[in-house]
């Protein structure tokens, strides 16, 4: 079955401890990119790879890192969390290669973090 | 600078009652627009996308959406809405371009039964 797997659903912790959420889809899809959805703010985007070792700024990076060694993952890192960044995560990959007919995201299930 | 504004942020109607949810964007280069949909407890998914051709597209679940260049504006519409559309509605532009996607900030829609 075709799907973008996140770990974890839930996470709590507490300020400053590093912590990594990992995503992978099994489409071979070239482009992925990481969202935080916030009430009355909708959807923003992270980050987002082309490709593999490809990695550029969406609208609001500051306080995460990401990392794509392989197609397939695209774990999102933050280094030293604040409470700011409690949000729920999505991590999304799409089959457009950049041709708009064919484009279409496709979205894990969501990452509830919570930083005390 | 690109933009995407869904004005209604809370809907609430009746079972049989029409639907139809406000979007405009800001954008300079060719559009691309979608509309996704979060059910409460899942993930979001494609509900209808526009790139080209017939301003009319028709997605899943009877949903259709009317791209008018002069307005800027998507509209995402259903003349009768079910309990099971309960959702969060989200508005999107994407650039060929740069790969970027912006998305509006929702339209959480609530269907009394």
């Amino acid at each position: 079955e075709a799907q973008v797997t996140q770990n974890p659903r839930y996470l709590i912790t507490v300020t400053g401890k590093k912590l990594t959420v990992t995503c992978s889809q099994n489409m071979n899809h070239e482009y992925m990119s990481w969202y935080r959805q916030d009430p009355g703010l909708g959807l923003r985007q992270i980050y987002y790879s082309m490709n593999v070792e490809v990695t550029d700024k969406g609208d609001v990076p500051e306080g995460y890192k990401v990392s794509r060694k392989e197609k397939r993952n695209f774990p999102l890192i933050l280094e030293s969390p604040s409470p700011n960044q409690t949000s729920l995560y999505f991590c999304a990959s799409s089959s457009g290669q950049g041709r708009a007919t064919n484009e279409k995201l496709f979205f894990g299930s969501g990452t509830q973090l919570s930083v005390l | 600078a690109q933009s995407v504004s869904q004005h209604n942020h809370h809907v609430i109607l009746s079972e049989a009652a029409s639907l139809e949810l406000g979007c405009n964007y800001s954008y300079g280069g060719t559009v691309n627009l979608f509309w996704y949909v979060q059910y409460p407890g899942q993930h979001l998914q494609l509900l209808l996308k526009y790139f080209s051709g017939d301003p009319l597209v028709k997605g899943i679940k009877g949903f259709e959406a009317e791209f008018i260049k002069s307005k800027f504006s998507f509209n995402l519409r259903k003349p009768s809405v079910q309990w099971s559309d309960t959702a969060e509605y989200f508005c999107a532009v994407f650039s060929s371009g740069t790969y970027k996607y912006i998305f509006g900030t929702g339209t959480r829609l609530k269907v009394l039964a």
